[in-house]
């Protein structure tokens, strides 16, 4: 069984430029949760999606997005990067994200770099 | 709001020796805890969890973690160090008991010695 697909691996982006991460999840994995990892800031939750529908989100500002697809693969956004932005983004899937007895997994994440 | 407390962002220690991670936590409910791994470059593995079914809980390669109401702790444990444990160790608290919203301490990075 494949685990948790994020493309790229790496990315290098300028300032003020926009960018769009992928996440495919395990197959028949429903939800989908994002998180930033910073050395500064730890790691964060961004925003979760269900079923093709937001149901969280983090405390992050709107140029940060994210959308998944009837085939629960998920996206996220970050428009007008910024130098802060630079991190490895994380995605988890979930078969039951309120079931306590399914785990998240974790892809091994995208690094972003802004310069 | 849930928060977690890991003490010591790095913990050495002697192959064979005993491991002991720091982590605790804040939550104005009964939380449901999590331990993680990260290995260099890699995402998240999940050792152990206590969802309030037992307090001692046994995760994989080894470790266990006790939840202790009492001292709002949840400390990961592991009676001897293999060098292959070197890595970096999260604990984290989730909102409602679901998996998908987890917030993470800081980590400890451990560092096993030959």
């Amino acid at each position: 069984k494949a685990g948790v697909t994020q493309t790229p691996r790496y990315l290098i982006k300028t300032r003020g430029q926009q960018v769009t991460l992928s996440c495919s999840p395990i197959s028949g994995h429903r939800s989908v949760s994002w998180y930033q990892q910073t050395p500064g800031q730890g790691l964060q939750f961004l925003f979760e999606y269900f079923s093709e529908t937001q149901r969280n989100k983090g405390n992050f500002p709107g140029r940060f997005s994210g959308r998944q697809f009837s085939n629960s693969r998920s996206e996220m956004n970050v428009s007008t990067l910024e130098l802060g932005d630079s991190a490895l983004y994380l995605c988890a899937s979930s078969s039951d994200p309120g079931g306590l007895n399914t785990e998240a997994f974790f892809g091994q994440g995208t690094r972003l770099t802004v310069v | 709001a849930q928060s977690v407390t890991q003490l010591g962002s790095h913990v050495s220690v002697s192959e064979g020796a005993l491991v002991l991670l720091r982590c605790n936590y804040s939550s104005s409910v009964p939380p449901y805890l999590f331990w993680y791994v990260q290995y260099p470059n890699q995402g998240l593995q999940l050792l152990l969890k206590y969802t309030s079914a037992a307090t001692l809980v046994k995760g994989i390669n080894g470790f266990e973690a006790e939840f202790k109401k009492s001292e709002t702790s949840f400390h990961l444990t592991k009676p001897s160090a293999h060098m292959s444990d070197a890595a970096e160790y999260f604990c984290a608290v989730s909102v409602g008991g679901s998996n998908y919203k987890l917030t993470f301490g800081k980590g400890t990075l451990l560092t096993v010695n030959p």
